[in-house]
């Protein structure tokens, strides 16, 4: 069965430490594997996007990492910033587009002052 | 440039009624995807139109059917709605997804509540 799974299901951190968000997957073939940032009531923004070939990919203070041999992702987030809290969703394509697109549930962060 | 949009922002039904979501792609795109996300939950994929067909589709009822204009904006629309249909209902637009980096430009969302 394909599935996504991340972890923890929920984050309260400090604003400026780091933190690393996991992401499980067992969806087969793979085709892609994309992390998003979803603030509460709105649509999902793209944060990173990687291939088989890829294993890691930045974006400003996001690193995403992926090993495909044990099917498994992390999101690191660098001096978070209050502007980080939001839900972070992990999706894993058997095939590009909407075909076969598993979302994970998500990993509630909360920045604090 | 204008990225996706979505219509009504928020949306109050009763069970039993029928309704209607509007979807514009992004500029460049042509192919829409709609989910369905619960409250706490990740966005769960109903379908997606490419050319005007339904290309794929979720596992959902027959009572979500969409449409896909030539301009290619798109419609969702539930009928008979349940209680459980309450959701944020989030449309994705892309490129024609044949390729492994397409990346989904997701709208605002609507929000629906059944009542």
């Amino acid at each position: 069965k394909n599935q996504v799974e991340q972890s923890p299901q929920s984050l309260i951190i400090l604003e400026g430490k780091n933190c690393t968000l996991q992401c499980n997957y067992t969806v087969s073939p793979f085709s892609n594997l994309r992390w998003y940032k979803q603030d509460t009531g709105r649509g999902p923004v793209s944060l990173t996007i990687m291939t088989f070939s890829e294993n890691t990919k930045s974006n400003g203070r996001y690193t995403a990492t992926l090993d495909a041999d044990t099917k498994q992702s992390s999101l690191h987030i660098t001096a978070s910033q209050l502007s980080d809290s939001a839900s972070y969703i992990c999706v894993v394509s058997a095939h590009p587009g909407g075909f076969k697109t598993i979302f994970g549930a998500g990993t509630r962060l909360f920045v604090k002052a | 440039d204008a990225g996706v949009t979505q219509s009504p922002t928020h949306l109050i039904k009763t069970r039993g009624q029928q309704v209607t979501l509007r979807c514009s792609p992004k500029s460049g795109h042509d192919t829409v995807s709609w989910y369905q996300q619960a409250l706490g939950q990740g966005p769960q994929f109903i379908f997606q139109y490419y050319e005007e067909e339904e290309r794929q589709r979720g596992n959902f009822p027959d009572r979500f059917s969409g449409h896909q204009f030539p301009n290619y904006s798109s419609e969702l629309n539930v009928n008979a709605l349940l209680l459980g249909d309450s959701a944020l209902y989030l449309c994705a637009s892309s490129g024609n997804g044949q390729t492994d980096t397409d990346t989904q430009y997701f709208g605002p969302g609507t929000r629906l509540t059944v009542l």
